[in-house]
């Protein structure tokens, strides 16, 4: 069974320009939650997305969104970027059994480079 | 908002030796996940570990929940290079939606 798969995998971008992250779940996944890793933060929750609506939203400011389409891929979108967004950006698909997590599986992240 | 703490930070090891990662909090977590993550690649999920006091084995890495399910370790014996990697402890709150993350220790063994 293919992995999470996440696009691109490397990105450079410019201050106050926009981005649009790409994640595929496992099949039969319809959870997909988002995270920003970084060296100082480490790993923090972004949003989680089940059945096209936002289930959980972690505390970044609105210039950070995403969506999830009726196949269950998900896009996230940052909007007038920051250089402090540079970091890794993680996709992770689970079922939900009863409205709990089941099993979380990784992509390998996107790397944002803001210059 | 529930927060874990991971010790230590950072290790660096020679090949052969022993070595214990901890992962603290103040709150009660429903279940405690170890990842370990590779450069340039997502977190692999190692263990679940979900009962207060469970321990269980994975070949060399041994890991505990505490009993009162606010803590666990990572014990990893006769430490090979291969081992090498940042290993997260997360934990599953109560409602089962939300997985909080530790900072990360990120070990090296030389060979």
């Amino acid at each position: 069974k293919a992995g999470v798969t996440q696009t691109p995998r490397y990105l450079i971008k410019t201050r106050g320009q926009q981005v649009t992250l790409s994640c595929s779940p496992i099949s039969g996944h319809r959870s997909v939650s988002w995270y920003q890793q970084t060296p100082g933060q480490g790993l923090q929750f972004l949003f989680e997305y089940f059945s096209e609506t936002q289930r959980n939203k972690g505390n970044f400011p609105g210039r950070f969104s995403g969506r999830q389409f009726s196949n269950s891929r998900s896009e996230m979108n940052v909007s007038t970027l920051e250089l402090g967004d540079s970091a890794l950006y993680l996709c992770a698909s689970s079922r939900l059994l009863a409205g709990r997590k089941e099993t979380q599986y990784f992509g390998p992240g996107t790397r944002l480079l803001v210059l | 908002t529930q927060l874990l703490e991971q010790s230590p930070q950072f290790l660096s090891i020679q090949e052969g030796e022993n070595l214990t990662v901890y992962c603290n909090s103040s709150s009660v977590f429903s279940s405690l996940q170890w990842y370990r993550q590779e450069p340039g690649e997502g977190p692999v999920l190692l263990v679940t570990v979900v009962t207060g006091g469970e321990v269980k084995k994975l070949k060399r890495l041994t890991f505990q929940f505490g009993d009162a399910r606010k803590d666990s370790s990572l014990h990893i014996t006769a430490a090979q290079p291969g081992d090498t990697g940042l290993y997260l402890c997360a934990g599953l709150n109560n409602a089962g939606n939300m997985l909080t993350f530790g900072g990360g220790t990120r070990l090296m063994v030389k060979p």
